[in-house]
């Protein structure tokens, strides 16, 4: 599950800061979006989702905002601990298709201490 | 916490040869897929699978790729005559159903890096 050799967007935040990590998504007829968190080696781990009906939905510690006007959702964690290192994809399931998921290319998240 | 496994982790085979990718959902999950990430790209989704048919497939999921439920329990991806452009990481996926929520979120199991020489 690594993304070696991709160029991914990165975000350095420092232990204790908020990260926020953004996504375009590319339909704008998506009804429902998900972000995951990959770590090196395994699959993509289940954080948040939203439908898009609503434009903020709350976790632990992890806020998700959508934005349907510019086709853009964002992930806010909540005082970011080292654990939170991993790469954060969101995706995105089209009106009409009944199950599969459309993935963005992910950024990667760095927690420095 | 209830795991979708996935075996083997890691798979070598020669171009040409069939393989025969495993997987167990969770035990009340109704929907069931496979994608597959190329190392250095995106996950991709190949197929989706629920009441023992196939519900949805991508463009990549041609002839030479197929599903399986042979029991209660297992979803197997079957990949007839590898090349080596198959050689990516493959995620199996299942959900309780399709809509939203923490319950039906996708759960993926952690892989099998097929390699393909």
């Amino acid at each position: 599950g690594e993304s070696v050799g991709l160029h991914l967007p990165t975000l350095s935040v420092q232990e204790g800061d908020n990260s926020i990590i953004n996504c375009a998504y590319s339909n704008s007829a998506s009804d429902y979006f998900i972000w995951y968190k990959q770590e090196s080696g395994k699959g993509p781990q289940f954080i948040i989702d939203i439908r898009s009906n609503m434009d903020k939905r709350q976790g632990q510690r992890v806020t998700v905002l959508l934005n349907k006007t510019v086709k853009h959702l964002s992930l806010q964690i909540a005082a970011t601990q080292p654990g939170d290192s991993a790469v954060y994809f969101c995706a995105e399931k089209w009106t009409g298709t009944a199950s599969k998921l459309t993935f963005g290319t992910g950024t990667r998240l760095q927690v420095t201490l | 916490e209830p795991e979708v496994t996935q075996t083997p982790s890691h798979q070598v085979t020669q171009m040409g040869q069939e393989v025969i990718l495993r997987c167990v959902p969770i035990s009340n999950h109704l929907y069931f897929y496979w994608y597959r990430q190329i190392l250095g790209q995106k996950v991709e989704f190949l197929v989706s699978f629920y009441n023992n048919e196939i519900s949805e497939k991508s463009e990549i999921f041609d002839d030479q790729f197929s599903v399986e439920r042979p029991d209660g329990s297992n979803f197997t991806l079957k990949i007839r005559s590898t090349k080596l452009e198959d050689s990516a990481m493959y995620f199996c996926a299942s959900s309780e159903g399709v809509g939203w929520g923490a319950s039906y979120g996708y759960t993926f199991g952690s892989g099998t890096r097929l390699t393909v020489v």
